[in-house]
């Protein structure tokens, strides 16, 4: 248990459909992401939050639109997706500390969902 | 391109030997790196980290290898366990605060009984 849980686990959705991925993390974080996992890819950042603000936006189409109310929770909104956006969305937080070797910043990851667009 | 690479896709080991996975990066503005480990069905864990200023980092069974002007880092597990059969990626970022890391594509090891 790493303390980041997301919802659903698995999700199966028409191109039409609006579905939402949810994100909570119980660390006391002040910093969460969005990252996708294509098959044979490597991770792919999407979005970065900090206290809140969108502050990183990888050139993600707009049919992802992330939504942070506050610091605990992050959202993954899906509307119209196209089956090329099948993959593991992982959501992961971090917050800055200092530690004997300097200031660090490990990123803690949820389980992921994963999506199949059909 | 990839800036992060780990051109081995697999790698099998036998239990009690040491596992050597590899990661090479292309930007040499990364100064920070780490491993994660990753289970099926569950999310990556953080493993081990290295800054630019250090050459090797330790921490129990696992070693960090950097080597700046081959841009290459490398993971040495020792020694090898069943348990340590995951999907290991390597990961860079400008400064240790950085947020946007850059992975590498893993490194499936098995650890054969």
């Amino acid at each position: 248990e790493t303390g980041v849980t997301q919802t659903p686990r698995h999700l199966v959705m028409g191109m039409t459909n609006k579905k939402s991925l949810k994100c909570e993390q119980h660390l006391g974080h002040n910093a969460m992401y969005w990252y996708k996992q294509s098959a044979k890819k490597p991770l792919e950042l999407m979005f970065v939050y900090n206290f809140k603000e969108q502050t990183e936006n990888n050139s993600v189409p707009s049919r992802f639109s992330p939504e942070c109310p506050n610091s605990s929770h992050l959202f993954l909104h899906l509307h119209t997706l196209q089956p090329e956006d099948s993959a593991l969305y992982l959501c992961a937080s971090s917050t800055r500390r200092t530690s004997s070797r300097g200031v660090v910043n490990i990123q803690y990851f949820g389980a992921g969902t994963r999506l199949s667009v059909l | 391109d990839q800036q992060v690479k780990q051109n081995s896709p697999s790698l099998s080991v036998q239990e009690g030997r040491i596992s050597i996975l590899n990661c090479d990066y292309t930007n040499s503005m990364f100064d920070y790196f780490l491993w994660y480990k990753k289970y099926p069905a569950e999310g990556p864990t953080f493993l081990i980290s290295i800054s630019s200023i250090k050459d090797k980092n330790e921490d129990g069974r696992f070693t960090v290898f950097l080597n700046k002007s081959a841009k290459h880092l490398s993971l040495h597990i020792v020694p090898s366990q069943p348990g340590d059969s995951a999907v290991y990626f390597c990961a860079a970022s400008v400064k240790d605060y950085g947020q946007n890391f850059v992975f590498g594509p893993g490194t499936r090891l098995s650890v054969l009984p």
